[in-house]
């Protein structure tokens, strides 16, 4: 059974930082891109980062962009997402999520995700 | 970038109505389009992908339909349990999510 179990949520302050973590089992997790994708409270889904099966190709969402970066440790079947200079407009529920491919948008075509974990919250307030 | 917008926003059903959710996307994305359901407190689920294919497990109520521009998520007889939000995602150089469409029971 696939399973997405995301970590590290809470509360920080506007300007601090926080690293998410995204622990996978139940397939190959070096077989498939993976990717983070948020839902502000009451808000619709919004695309926030993907990698792709080596790390070799990774995207962000303009949004994140300069701020969050993206990792995996195919070692470890983890997801991670390293989030700094944080503001109010990030607070949101993070969640990680399985693509059906192994590359980032490879071919400028991206494919979907088929599995996803619960998410971890994270809340951005002085 | 390529936008999408989703209509309606909301809607009002009952149980074994035929419901039709339209995706419209800003520039043509050939058939590179999904739809998700959500109901609250959960994570998404995927429908369809690649406009019409259904993901396996799906009951086969749902349908995808649509290339270019325009796109429709049908649910055939909507059963007690579709009652969620539905999003469409566009797939084309760019994993953008639609706004959502929520099915509420009239």
């Amino acid at each position: 059974e696939v399973q997405l179990v995301e970590s590290g949520g809470g509360l920080v302050q506007p300007g601090r930082s926080l690293r998410l973590s995204c622990a996978a089992s139940g397939f190959t997790f070096d077989d498939y891109a993976m990717h983070w994708v948020r839902q502000a409270p009451g808000k619709g889904l919004e695309w926030v980062s993907g990698i792709s099966w080596n790390s070799g190709s990774i995207g962000y969402a303009d949004s994140v962009k300069g701020r969050f970066t993206i990792s995996r440790d195919n070692a470890k079947n983890s997801l991670y997402l390293q989030m700094n200079s944080l503001r109010a407009e990030d607070t949101a529920l993070y969640y990680c999520a399985k693509d059906t491919g192994d590359g980032y948008c490879s071919g400028g075509s991206c494919s979907p995700f088929d599995y996803w974990g619960q998410g971890t919250l994270v809340t951005v307030s002085s | 970038d390529i936008q999408l917008t989703q209509s309606p926003s909301f809607l009002s059903a009952s149980v074994g109505d035929r419901v039709t959710i339209t995706c419209r996307a800003s520039q043509g994305i050939s058939s590179y389009l999904a739809w998700y359901q959500q109901k609250p407190g959960k994570a998404p689920k995927l429908l369809i992908y690649a406009a019409s294919t259904l993901q396996s497990g799906v009951p086969s109520r749902f349908s995808g339909s649509g290339s270019g521009t325009e796109f429709t998520l049908t649910i055939s007889s909507l059963q007690p349990e579709d009652f969620a939000t539905y999003y469409c995602q566009q797939l084309n150089s760019y994993p953008r999510f639609g706004p959502g469409t929520k099915v509420d029971i009239k």
